[in-house]
């Protein structure tokens, strides 16, 4: 059974750093994207970035490069999202989601980690 | 990057009834690279159709998809008690993908 498994909830304060993951089991890690995903709380699906694990190659939306960094261990079979300072506009559910190829859909999603970024 | 814009924002019917949802890009989505997912509240995304109009795994023929180039249409020709959810198109054929800001489908 093909599972994309995230890292649960987490809240810290405006500044802080932060590393969010997902796990990847059921299927062949290195052959499928791992794109990240944010929902802002009661708002609609925000594409973030996306890495190629067998390569680490990554591809990040506008809005979101450069404000946060997409990584992955393809040894842990895991993909990271990750924050060098946060922002309390940061507060949102992030979900990693698979894809095969770099034009496909997301067909498997992890089930979303909560960061709650407030002072 | 795309801007992908859906209509209505929401659509309330009555089980059995029959629900059309928009997706509009603002250019060409290249070769059709356009799915649809729905989100139940607390529930990740479920991806219902890619390719336009090709039906992910276990998802009942009652879904189609349909359009091409910048205009795409999901519709669900009866509605069951567990369609009522909101819906997003997603384009994936550009550098940077972009999702609709989706349409929430109530019971009337």
């Amino acid at each position: 059974e093909v599972q994309l498994v995230q890292s649960g909830a987490e809240v810290k304060r405006p500044g802080e750093s932060l590393k969010i993951s997902c796990e990847g089991s059921g299927y062949s890690f290195t052959s499928y994207w791992v794109a990240w995903v944010r929902q802002m709380p009661g708002k609609g699906l925000e594409w973030m970035g996306i890495i190629y694990p067998a390569d680490y190659r990554t591809a990040y939306s506008p809005s979101f490069q450069g404000q946060v960094t997409i990584s992955a261990d393809k040894s842990l079979r895991t993909a990271y999202l990750q924050w060098s300072s946060l922002e309390a506009s940061d507060t949102a559910i992030y979900y990693c989601a698979r894809q095969y190829g770099d034009s496909a859909p997301n067909d498997h999603w992890g089930q979303g980690t909560l960061v709650t970024v407030s002072s | 990057e795309i801007v992908l814009t859906q209509s209505p924002g929401t659509l309330s019917l009555s089980p059995g009834e029959r629900a059309t949802l928009s997706c509009r890009a603002s250019r060409s989505v290249s070769s059709g690279y356009l799915a649809w997912y729905q989100q139940k509240p607390g529930q990740p995304p479920r991806l219902v159709i890619y390719g336009a109009s090709s039906r992910a795994t276990g998802i009942p023929d009652r879904f189609r998809g349909s359009g091409s180039g910048t205009d795409f249409t999901l519709t669900i020709s009866r509605l069951e008690p567990e369609d009522f959810a909101v819906y997003y198109c997603q384009q994936y054929g550009s550098s940077s993908w972009t999702f609709g800001q989706g349409t929430k489908v109530e019971i009337k």
